[in-house]
């Protein structure tokens, strides 16, 4: 069965800082899916970046962007200049092709202080 | 655009008691899904529509039923809720396959 872990239950870091989060996943497929979300206060979930296994480019979204290890199954988000509304709850979630069930790890608790 | 549309935001029941919540999306997509979140870990599917007209049980389904009315909306039931039911759920869908989900904004459900 496939498992996704989040090592840091909560970081914080400074205002235009930049800041990386830790996930790590087990699994035996080779083709898969890799998501980052974000879930602020307000409690609704967002995507923030979404990785394509079998794609070695790792993918960006403006501030946000992944360093996918596939050999180290590792999955890790850096968010630059950081900013206070980057504040969130953020998980890191599994996959497989053709399938339709997300993987979750339990979160960070990320804290933008000003 | 409204998005995935859940009611209510919040509910108290007593154990045993029956309820329904609904969910409804405005994206013209293919696939629905409720997940469960319980404080420290991740989120659990419990059921989901791939299609309108076929519904699959997820990770959880014990004590929980669906019915995916038409292919805008997807309801949850919980028969004789249960403490243990005491979650905050999340309804989302997605055009298909492997493609993002877009979630709702919860209901938060407490079974006393």
């Amino acid at each position: 069965a496939q498992t996704v872990t989040q090592s840091q239950p909560e970081m914080s870091v400074q205002e235009a800082e930049t800041v990386t989060l830790s996930c790590t996943y087990d699994t035996s497929e080779n083709n898969y899916y890799l998501f980052w979300y974000k879930q602020p206060p307000s409690r609704q979930m967002i995507l923030v970046i979404r990785q394509e296994a079998y794609k070695q480019q790792n993918a960006t979204e403006n501030r946000f962007s992944v360093n996918f290890q596939k050999a180290a199954k590792s999955f890790s988000l850096k968010i630059s200049d950081s900013q206070l509304g980057d504040t969130a709850m953020y998980f890191c979630a599994f996959m497989k092709l053709f399938n339709y069930q997300l993987i979750w790890g339990a979160g960070t608790k990320l804290i933008i202080k000003p | 655009n409204a998005g995935v549309t859940q009611t209510p935001k919040f509910q108290v029941l007593k154990t045993g008691q029956s309820m329904t919540l609904q969910c409804a999306q405005d994206m013209n997509h293919n696939s629905m899904y409720w997940y469960r979140q319980d404080p420290g870990m991740g989120l659990r599917l419990i059921y989901y529509s791939a299609s309108e007209g076929t519904t699959d049980k997820g990770e959880v389904p014990n004590g929980y039923n669906v019915s995916r009315l038409n292919k805008r909306e997807f309801s949850l039931r919980l028969e004789s809720a249960a403490p243990s039911q005491t979650s905050v759920y999340f309804c989302a869908s997605s055009e298909g396959l492997n493609e993002k989900l877009f979630f709702g904004s919860g209901t938060q459900l407490s079974v006393l």
